[in-house]
This record gives structure tokens, C-alpha cells and sequence, in this order.
């Protein structure tokens, strides 16, 4: 069964105090792992896609990282506004509509 | 703007009572879905389709029903046959039903509660 660990489940940085989240998943066949932000009450909104071990993508100060087992999301001096939800999803190669597994977030808060 | 709208953005309901939530996206856009977001859980699929007049069930789709009879519109009836209804109800599209791309585009959401 595809499944998306995500840890911490929630994380206090100080402004400028870098980081990493972490989402481990178990997916027969990864077709795609996503990354995306989402604010309270507000729906995700899309950050990266990651589809192949080794591969890196930067946007700003945010910076994912994919391996075989698990992508981080580095978070590179946070300011206050990076405060959200961070969302990882799966989608595997047999996945039926090309649906996507989520993990249950972690929310940062970044403190100025 | 290209988008998804969904409407309302909150809403209260009586047990017993059939409520619609409605999703229009102008992304013209294959695929559409509805996911449910419960406090500390991921996003839960509850239906989703790739084409017109063609749905699929999710995991969690009892006491929920759909309609796909334009592109554009995904609207989502909770049922008083859902149990515990009270959530976040989040709708999505994606560019190709076949899911190559895989990025999910969301709207608002809209917040249901059971009074």
C-alpha cells in the first residue's frame, strides 16, 4: 500500500534559523512526489515536482531534494510569511486518474 | 484569471439535509477531484474524473455522489448518509486525465459543518 510519512508534524524556526522537513514514502513505482503549500483556509497551492532520485528543485528559499525513499524540503533563512502548512504527495505508476497520496503536512511557524 | 472557484466557503447544515458543493474550473482542464481534509490527517480522495459524464470512486466515497456533466463542473453532494461530514472539502483538476503531469491545481476549499 502507497503510503506518506511526514515528520516533523510541526516546527518553530526563528527568522533566518534554516531547516529541513522531512517525507518519507512507500510507493510501488513512483511516477511523481509533490510538494505544496498551503495556508489556513486556503487550498495547496503547487511548490515543486520531484520525479527521479538525485533530483533538486529551488524556488526562492525553499529548496526539495528527492532519493529513493524520501524527499526534504529545506528551508534556507525563513522569514515569518514562509509560515504554512507544507503538504508532501505521491503518485505512483499505477495510480488509477493519476491520484495522489498525501502525508499529513507540517506546519511551520517561523517566528520573527 | 484562469482558476478553480469553489462555492460556498462555508457552510452549515442540518443532520439529516443534502447539501451540493459546487467546483468550476476555467483551466479547461480533463481531470477533477474531490479530496477531504480532516484536522492532522492528509488529504483524503473521495471521487474523482477524467472526462465528461465518467466518474470514479476514491477511497472514502460513501455518502458522497457526483455529476460530470460538463468540463467545467464537479459538484459534489454530501449525502445524510455520510457519517461524520464536518470537514474541509477541497476540489482539484490537473492538466491531462491520464495524470502525466501530476500537478494538482486547488481552489479556496469550502467548510462544512453539522449542526
Amino acid at each position: 500500500e502507497d503510503q506518506v510519512t511526514q515528520s516533523p508534524e510541526a516546527l518553530r524556526l526563528q527568522e533566518g534559523e534554516s531547516s529541513s522537513l522531512n517525507c518519507s514514502y512507500t510507493v510501488s513505482g513512483l511516477r511523481g512526489l509533490f510538494w505544496y503549500r498551503q495556508d489556513p483556509g486556503k487550498g495547496p497551492e503547487f511548490l515543486f515536482t520531484l520525479y527521479s532520485a538525485g533530483e533538486e528543485k529551488e524556488k526562492e528559499r525553499l529548496k526539495a531534494t528527492l532519493t529513493k525513499k524520501e524527499s526534504f524540503l529545506h528551508i534556507t533563512a525563513p522569514k515569518p510569511e514562509d509560515s504554512a502548512t507544507y503538504l508532501c504527495a505521491v503518485q505512483s505508476e499505477s495510480a488509477e486518474g493519476g491520484k495522489l497520496i498525501f502525508g499529513q503536512g507540517t506546519e511551520l511557524s517561523v517566528k520573527p | 484569471d484562469g482558476g478553480i472557484t469553489q462555492s460556498p466557503k462555508y457552510l452549515f447544515r442540518k443532520e439529516g439535509q443534502n447539501v451540493t458543493l459546487s467546483c468550476e474550473q476555467n483551466l479547461n482542464h480533463d481531470a477533477m477531484y474531490w479530496y477531504r481534509q480532516d484536522p492532522g490527517q492528509g488529504l483524503r480522495l473521495i471521487y474523482y474524473s477524467q472526462i465528461v459524464n465518467d466518474f470514479q470512486k476514491g477511497d472514502i466515497a460513501e455518502g458522497y455522489s457526483v455529476s460530470r456533466e460538463k468540463k467545467e463542473s464537479f459538484p459534489l453532494t454530501v449525502t445524510s448518509a455520510q457519517k461524520n461530514p464536518t470537514a474541509f472539502y477541497l476540489c482539484a483538476s490537473s492538466i491531462d486525465y491520464r495524470g502525466v503531469t501530476g500537478e494538482l491545481f486547488f481552489g479556496e476549499g469550502s467548510r462544512l459543518t453539522v449542526l
